[in-house]
């Protein structure tokens, strides 16, 4: 799986737009773009995916660039609760869901009141 | 909720014996893959058992070993614990078909 590079940390205002940027300068044809996050003592949660198109559902907004290198996460409208580690992963769909995730150290996100 | 379950969620074992850490899978998955995860640290891949055979293994040492049974739950073992060893362990759950994780919220064994 391609190396991704992540900022350590950053802060957002509660109710702003968190935007967590990615590289994967690496990432492979029929790699996709993984993002999950972990809140203090649980376990990873999915939040989004995508190959090249931007994506969006009911959590966040994922934008790729055209050359596929870099990525951003949006969180729209950050809460408290949006406080966690948010980790980006890129990783092959082949094989199903058989495929293990390689995590790096993540960018913590601390949404401030 | 049928989500991924472990247990116990808290651990303490002193240096040179042995543990288990049990998983059950989220409804309907077939997949199991243990993670893990160092404090500050992103959690790293140990091994994945899929029709009660690992199929894939991580960078760690034979102390660690696995199970599968027919109901897909999972269990962790580690033997000859190490201090090192201390950490968040998860368990995800996913459709050998496709499909995305689950991820339980851990069992936290304390070496001393």
């Amino acid at each position: 799986d391609a190396k991704t590079t992540q900022p350590p940390s950053m802060d957002c205002a509660e109710g702003r737009a968190a935007n967590l940027p990615c590289n994967h300068s690496t990432i492979s044809g029929n790699e996709y773009v993984y993002w999950y996050r972990q809140i203090h003592s649980q376990g990873p949660q999915y939040i989004i995916h995508g190959l090249k198109n931007n994506e969006t559902n009911e959590m966040a907004s994922l934008i790729i660039t055209e050359d596929r290198k870099s990525s951003t996460l949006i969180l729209p409208h950050a809460t408290l609760r949006d406080t966690a580690v948010y980790y980006c992963i890129v990783r092959a769909l082949s094989g199903g869901s058989n495929y293990k995730l390689t995590f790096g150290k993540g960018t913590l996100l601390t949404v401030n009141p | 909720d049928a989500g991924v379950t472990q247990s116990p969620t808290h651990l303490i074992k002193t240096r040179g014996q042995q543990v288990t850490l049990r998983c059950s899978p989220k409804s309907g998955h077939d997949t199991v893959s243990w993670y893990q995860q160092a404090l500050g640290q992103g959690p790293q891949f140990i091994f994945q058992y899929y029709e009660e055979e690992e199929r894939q293994r991580g960078n760690f040492p034979d102390r660690f070993s696995g199970h599968q049974f027919p109901n897909y739950s999972s269990e962790l073992n580690v033997n000859a614990l190490l201090l090192g060893d201390s950490a968040l362990y998860l368990c995800a759950s996913s459709l050998a078909s496709g499909g995305g994780y689950t991820f339980g919220s851990g069992t936290r064994l304390t070496v001393v």
